[in-house]
């Protein structure tokens, strides 16, 4: 079978460091994302990884590990505008109906910052 | 830049009742899906298409149809509304994979519609 998790919510405190977790069991790996979703809205993009490593934008990061089938997105200097869900989602190597893959969707991590 | 259009953003219908959501994007995407979101089940893949006039099932096809007889619009229609339809609609496009490894060819959404089945 093909699942996503990752914690259904955090908390943390503007101006800290704080580290949302997703491991993923797929039919192959072809790409790992990060996507923000405030509340009522769209998910927006944050990040991709595909290969192992850290990926480094601005205060957001995100980490890959493909053998532990683990990712991670770090996000420094919290502001109270990080308050969203954040959604971790796979897409699987092998043929999903011919689709070439689409992404599966973790159930989204809420994360509050409080002041 | 538009990118990915959804209308209407808010419906209520009543049971029995049939609408079409439409999606409309600008960025010549080959692919293009409708997604559900609903509280602690994350967002479920309802049904896709690769490119203009193919459709497939996704993860919760039942009671929905598609149609995408143009490439830049892809229909999600409902026949006849069930309560259990009560939910957030997001259509979403996406670029074709040309292999290049680093590119994430990742989706754009549009900014849902919300519906409720009474």
């Amino acid at each position: 079978g093909q699942n996503i998790d990752q914690p259904t919510e955090m908390t943390a405190t503007e101006g800290a460091i704080v580290q949302i977790n997703c491991t993923y069991q797929t039919s192959g790996f072809n790409g790992l994302f990060w996507y923000q979703q405030h509340a009522g809205e769209a998910p927006t993009f944050l990040s991709y990884n595909v290969l192992d490593g850290l990926e480094e934008k601005g205060r957001f990061s995100s980490f890959l590990s493909r053998s532990k089938g683990y990712s991670y997105l770090l996000l420094k200097e919290l502001q109270m505008k990080d308050s969203a869900s954040y959604l971790c989602a796979v897409r699987p190597l092998t043929y999903y109906g011919g689709s070439q893959g689409n992404l599966i969707f973790g159930k989204g991590t809420k994360l509050s910052v409080k002041p | 830049n538009a990118g990915v259009t959804q209308t209407p953003k808010f419906r209520v219908l009543k049971t029995g009742q049939s609408m079409t959501l439409l999606c409309a994007q600008d960025m010549n995407h080959e692919y293009m899906y409708w997604y559900r979101q609903d509280p602690g089940m994350g967002l479920r893949l309802i049904h896709y298409s690769v490119g203009e006039g193919t459709t497939a099932k996704g993860e919760v096809p039942d009671g929905y149809n598609v149609s995408r007889l143009k490439k830049q619009n892809f229909l999600l229609g409902l026949e006849s509304a069930a309560p259990s339809q009560t939910s957030v609609y997001f259509c979403a496009s996406s670029p074709l994979r040309t292999g290049v490894l680093r590119t994430n060819y990742g989706y754009t959404f549009g900014s849902g519609t919300r519906l409720t089945v009474v």
